[in-house]
C-alpha cells in the first residue's frame, strides 16, 4: 500500500503570513495532484504536477514536485481568509487508482 | 451541466439495514469512482469503474458493491450496514484517470447506528 503522509495536519495562522503544506511518500509516483475542500463539498482539484522538479504557480499558491517524484509541497503566499479549507494531496501511481493523503486543515484569520 | 449529483445528501441507518447511494454524472466519463471520507485519513478508495460493465475493488472494498450499467450511473450498495460504515461518502469522475481532472460530487453523509 503506497501512504502519503500530510503534514502539517492543521494550520492557524494570521491572514498575510505565509505557510507551506507537505506531503511524503517512500513511493514514486508518475505525477501528483492537490484539492482544496471546504466544508460540506466534495473537493476541487487545484493542479496536477507530472514532471520531477516541476513548478507551478497558481496566483498566490506555489505547487513544486521533487525530483524524484516522492514528495510535493504547496506553498502560499500572503494566506487570505479565503484560503481556509481542507488541502489534500493525491498520488497517481500509474494505475487505476489514486493515493490521497490524510489533508491539512488550514484557518486564515482575519 | 450539472457535473457530479449524488443522492441523498443525509441518511441515518440502523445496523444490519440495506441501502443505495446514488451517483450521476452528465459529462460522458468513463472513469468513476467512491471513495469514504474519515477524520484525519483524507479519501480512501472503495471500488472504481473504468467503463459500462468493468468495475475493481479499490483500497477498502469490504461491505460494499457497485454495479455500472450505464456511463452515467454508478451506484454504491451497503448490504448490512455497520457503524464501521459511518462516514462520508464522495462519487468522483474523469474524462481519463491518468492526469486528469476528478471531478466530486456533493457528498453523502451516513450514520449508521
Amino acid at each position: 500500500t503506497q501512504l502519503l503522509e500530510q503534514s502539517p495536519q492543521f494550520l492557524s495562522i494570521q491572514e498575510g503570513e505565509n505557510l507551506t503544506v507537505y506531503c511524503n511518500s517512500s513511493s514514486v509516483f508518475s505525477s501528483l495532484q492537490w484539492y482544496r475542500q471546504e466544508p460540506g463539498e466534495g473537493p476541487v482539484l487545484l493542479v496536477t504536477v507530472v514532471t520531477g522538479g516541476e513548478v507551478k504557480k497558481l496566483k498566490r499558491l506555489t505547487f513544486q514536485f521533487g525530483d524524484a517524484r516522492k514528495d510535493s509541497s504547496l506553498h502560499i503566499t500572503a494566506a487570505q481568509p479565503g484560503d481556509t479549507g481542507l488541502y489534500l494531496c493525491a498520488g497517481d501511481n500509474a494505475g487505476n487508482m489514486l493515493t490521497f493523503g490524510g489533508g491539512t486543515r488550514l484557518m486564515v484569520k482575519p | 451541466n450539472a457535473g457530479v449529483t449524488q443522492t441523498p445528501k443525509f441518511q441515518v441507518l440502523k445496523t444490519g439495514q440495506s441501502m443505495t447511494l446514488q451517483c450521476a454524472q452528465d459529462m460522458n466519463h468513463e472513469y468513476m469512482s467512491w471513495y469514504r471520507q474519515d477524520p484525519g485519513m483524507g479519501l480512501r478508495l472503495i471500488h472504481y469503474s473504468v467503463g459500462a460493465g468493468i468495475t475493481d475493488q479499490g483500497e477498502v472494498p469490504n461491505g460494499y458493491n457497485v454495479s455500472r450499467s450505464t456511463t452515467e450511473d454508478f451506484p454504491l450498495r451497503l448490504l448490512s450496514a455497520a457503524p464501521s460504515q459511518t462516514s462520508v461518502y464522495f462519487c468522483a469522475s474523469s474524462q481519463g484517470r491518468r492526469r486528469g481532472t476528478q471531478y466530486f460530487g456533493p457528498g453523502t453523509r451516513l450514520l449508521v447506528l
